[in-house]
């Protein structure tokens, strides 16, 4: 079974940039997940899809968007870029049970200059 | 804010014993106790979950404190492949999938000594 694919691997932006980030959760999983890492304020929830409607939002201004296909694929948009939103950006998908864990990918290294 | 209490780091030598401690004492009854952890240059991954008693799998052990306001992962003979930060986070049982607002926290960063 393929794990959680994240594309680019690694992606650099300038100042007022916009960018959009790609997930492919793992076959049969509908909910998708993201969350940002910085060294100073570790991992942050951004926002978690489930069949295709936004379901949780974490405390991230609205430059930061995402969305999710028909095919639980999911997108995260992020725009104008600042320099503090350079970052490791993941993404995990989960089963429906309730004790579902929680699937990461390798994740989107964000270098913005 | 995170709900756990995890000390920054630790540090153990190969093939001895690791126990790693989280304070989780605003647990609520429906939350399961879940121990995630990440190697460099990698996502999370999960290592095991447990709600009130200690669970055992092929990669670590959980034990649960009788009034559940606190934990311990335990590594039984650690390798060098397990130095990694290790998260220990709550997860209501009612909530689907990952729904909820997970707050990792900054975790433990082990360093296993060869």
């Amino acid at each position: 079974k393929a794990g959680v694919t994240q594309t680019p691997r690694y992606l650099i932006k300038t100042r007022g940039q916009q960018v959009t980030l790609s997930c492919s959760p793992i076959s049969g999983h509908r909910s998708v997940s993201w969350y940002q890492q910085t060294p100073g304020q570790g991992l942050q929830f951004l926002f978690e899809y489930f069949s295709e409607t936004q379901r949780n939002k974490g405390n991230f201004p609205g430059r930061f968007s995402g969305r999710q296909f028909s095919n639980s694929r999911s997108e995260m948009n992020v725009s104008t870029l600042e320099l503090g939103d350079s970052a490791l950006y993941l993404c995990a998908s989960s089963s429906d049970r309730e004790e579902g864990e929680l699937f990461f990918g390798s994740g989107t290294q964000l270098s913005v200059l | 804010d995170a709900k756990t209490t995890q000390p920054n780091s630790m540090e153990s030598n190969e093939e001895e014993p690791v126990h790693l401690p989280c304070n989780h004492s605003t647990i609520s009854g429906t939350d399961y106790i879940h121990w995630y952890r990440q190697l460099p240059s990698q996502g999370p991954e999960y290592v095991i979950h447990g709600l009130t008693s200690n669970v055992n799998n092929r990669m670590a052990s959980l034990a649960i404190a009788e009034d559940r306001k606190s934990s311990t992962l335990i590594l039984h003979r650690a390798t060098l492949r397990d130095a990694a930060v290790y998260y220990c986070i709550l997860r209501d049982l009612y909530s689907q999938g990952g729904s909820e607002k997970l707050v990792f926290g900054k975790g433990t960063k082990l360093t296993v000594n060869p």
